[in-house]
């Protein structure tokens, strides 16, 4: 199975601040044959389902604001959110979609400093 | 816009079969380019993909549960349904169903991220 690594395990930033969260995967994501990275990344606030917000590891899902970006490719992928406000917090996981079974990182508990 | 529901019972016996369906709402499960998968969430932990099937019954699970899971569709009723047997505590979970969109190129199959999900139905495995 791929596995996905996510740094940090917690973040705190103040409001208006940049945060970032790392993804780490054992193996590549990229498919070579149309450079297109299967990795997504998803916000879970509690007690509600996770909700797309990347997809194509850069592709930001129609809605999301464009305060949140991902980058990256093969192995090592971001998450950026540009300005944190306080509905950002949430939990953030990436998953890969590259390979079955899809698996998901351990997820960023993302906080108000 | 399409909606996903799942339903079934909150409290199953150890050893026993959990059975969930997912409904969906919206639109047609047969309709379009589109998986539907199920995924799982124990209490404070992370998200387990648990398999996906297809409007025409395939299906891929995770090995990790491959033994014990079966996910069926029933086009009739817009539905897709997730069994797991021989259940154990470590099964106790948050229940979420998904849709994700898949195509074709060049390269073959492409699939893509789960877009829409239900809100998820918690199942706690208990005498």
């Amino acid at each position: 199975d791929i596995v996905l690594t996510q740094s940090p395990d917690s973040l705190a930033v103040s409001l208006g601040e940049r945060a970032t969260i790392n993804c780490k995967s054992s193996e590549t994501v990229l498919y070579s044959s149309n450079n297109k990275n299967y990795l997504a990344w998803y916000q879970q606030k509690p007690g509600q389902p996770p909700k797309l917000l990347i997809y194509w590891a850069s592709a930001r899902e129609s809605g999301v604001p464009d305060r949140f970006s991902g980058s990256g490719s093969g192995t090592d992928f971001t998450l950026t959110i540009s300005s944190l406000q306080a509905e950002d917090v949430a939990v953030y996981y990436c998953q890969q979609y590259y390979k079955t079974p899809y698996t998901f990182g351990q997820g960023t508990k993302l906080e108000i400093k | 816009q399409v909606q996903l529901q799942e339903s079934g019972p909150g409290l199953v016996k150890p050893s026993q079969t959990l059975s969930l369906t997912c409904t969906v709402s919206g639109g047609s499960i047969s309709s379009g380019n589109y998986y539907w998968s199920w995924i799982r969430q124990p209490a404070g932990k992370g998200l387990e993909w648990i398999g996906r099937i297809y409007s025409s019954g395939s299906t891929n699970y995770n090995p990790s549960l491959k033994s014990r899971v079966t996910i069926s569709v029933d086009t009739s009723n817009n539905q897709f349904s997730l069994n797991l047997n021989s259940v154990t505590a470590a099964d106790t979970a948050v229940y979420y169903c998904g849709r994700a969109a898949y195509f074709y190129d060049s390269g073959g199959f492409n699939p893509l991220a789960i877009d829409i999900w239900g809100q998820g139905t918690k199942v706690t495995v208990s005498s």
